[in-house]
């Protein structure tokens, strides 16, 4: 059990240009969540996958924001034509949800990466 | 909408001290609550689960307790360190949404030597 790996931890790029972020979960882990930080606040959820289904969105997450899980395994993270507002940390977490509780939607313990850090100047 | 709240925003306290930690959080119709632990420019650290069906989870020093009724749990840590120095934030999980957590915005504690 490694955790879970984000890459790169840092990145700078100038605004307009695009980023991409890519989280490897836990090994087996059936649930992925993206979160973002900013200083002085707490995460705020952005989206989830399970398996390789993305099944929620939240409504922080604009068009410039595309999220995958190929294969439910890996994922990207990428943002289009960045915004200084996007400066922030993103996190990555993964779970590992029973049978039963894909079906119901509960909840279980939740890992979380290192995050990557963005910069946008 | 689930909204958390962690009050104190900060607390500084000696080493050896016993101290609480609140959150609350206004939707009680959760499945579980995690309290994590968060160094300075570092991903979040879990600490403990505890389930909704739970009153009181403990891990070595530490004790986090549940009233989902009235929608608060408390992170009690004993015997204060130095090492402890970190912002701690609770995350209440839906219990239909597949475990998607709502965050507080924590609280900074540093323990002074």
């Amino acid at each position: 059990d490694t955790g879970v790996s984000q890459d790169p931890r840092h990145k700078i790029t100038k605004r307009g240009q695009n980023v991409t972020f890519r989280c490897d979960p836990i090994s087996e882990h059936n649930r992925l969540y993206w979160y973002r930080q900013t200083l002085g606040q707490g995460p705020e959820f952005l989206t989830y996958f399970q398996n390789e289904a993305q099944l929620e969105k939240s409504r922080l997450l604009s068009d410039r924001f595309s999220a995958e899980r190929p294969k439910g395994s890996f994922s990207t993270l990428e943002i289009q034509r960045t915004e200084q507002g996007d400066s922030a940390m993103y996190l990555c977490a993964s779970s590992l949800a029973s049978a039963g509780q894909l079906i119901t939607g509960a909840g279980n313990t939740i890992y979380f990466g290192e995050g990557s850090w963005l910069t946008v100047v | 909408k689930q909204e958390v709240t962690q009050i104190p925003a900060a607390l500084s306290v000696p080493e050896g001290e016993n101290l609480v930690l609140n959150c609350s959080f206004t939707d009680s119709a959760i499945y579980n609550l995690q309290w994590f632990r968060q160094d300075p420019g570092k991903g979040l650290t879990s600490l403990l689960l505890i389930q909704s069906s739970q009153r009181e989870q403990t891990s070595g020093r530490l004790n986090a307790s549940l009233d989902k009724s009235s929608g608060r749990s408390t992170l009690y840590i004993a015997a204060s360190q130095p090492g402890d120095s970190a912002t701690y934030l609770c995350a209440p999980q839906s219990n239909t949404n597949a475990g998607k957590s709502t965050f507080g915005d924590g609280t900074t504690l540093t323990v002074k030597p």
